[in-house]
């Protein structure tokens, strides 16, 4: 029962630098996407997919791309780190897409660009 | 335009008591919200969740309470207990309308249970 999945927990970039976070579901769940946590900003919606092939825009979209060509995993590429993006980012995932369907979070990935 | 607003940052209980946390939204258009809670270094769980059609919800020692004329709503802990020490987050969702986008959160209430 592993739920959803991120990796790395930690990461350290330099500015200009790119990497990817992964997130995993096995849950067969339709809809994913990607938060990320800020102090005093609570969690903002970055990109979300609401199926295999399909990705939107959420609130906070600029620097980060995403792909979804499997329905278990979802994710999100930095392609030139900034500082700015240094926070928290959470992968969660739910059944079905309507805002009614509860989100299963991953335990978060610390990201520091430097 | 923060649409979902948590305006205690912190807030500190004893055990034993009512824990009550407030949430205000300003969008009309939202008819579902939750509380989610997260504690350090976890993702956020869900904790409860209640429709627009409905005022209140209740499971076990958590109540939600919805008043849509005044865009508010609350979550009741009875009683308080450590383990309920948490950062617990708002959220809301324009459910008829898909939800797809995502749920709205608040900024968070870090609320302490005093031993």
């Amino acid at each position: 029962n592993a739920g959803v999945t991120q990796t790395p927990k930690f990461q350290v970039l330099k500015t200009g630098q790119s990497m990817t976070l992964q997130c995993a579901q096995d849950m067969n769940h339709e809809y994913m996407s990607w938060y990320r946590q800020d102090p005093g900003m609570g969690l903002r919606l970055i990109h979300y997919s609401v199926g295999a092939g399909i990705t939107d825009q959420g609130e906070v979209p600029n620097g980060y791309n995403v792909s979804r060509s499997t329905t278990e995993d979802f994710p999100l590429r930095l392609l030139s780190a900034a500082p700015s993006q240094t926070s928290v980012y959470f992968c969660a995932s739910s059944r079905g897409v309507s805002g009614a369907n509860v989100l299963t979070f991953g335990a978060g990935s610390r990201l520091t660009v430097l | 335009d923060q649409q979902v607003k948590q305006n205690s940052p912190s807030l500190s209980v004893q055990e034993g008591r009512i824990s009550i946390l407030n949430c205000d939204y300003t969008n009309s258009m939202f008819d579902y919200f939750l509380w989610y809670k997260k504690y350090p270094a976890e993702g956020p769980t869900f904790l409860i969740s209640i429709s627009s059609i409905k005022d209140k919800n209740e499971d076990g020692r958590f109540t939600v309470f919805l008043n849509k004329s005044a865009k508010h709503l609350s979550l009741h802990i009875v009683p308080s207990q450590p383990g309920d020490s948490a950062v617990y987050f708002c959220a809301a969702s324009a459910d008829s309308g898909g939800g797809a986008d995502g749920l709205t959160f608040g900024k968070g209430t870090h609320l302490i249970i005093q031993p």
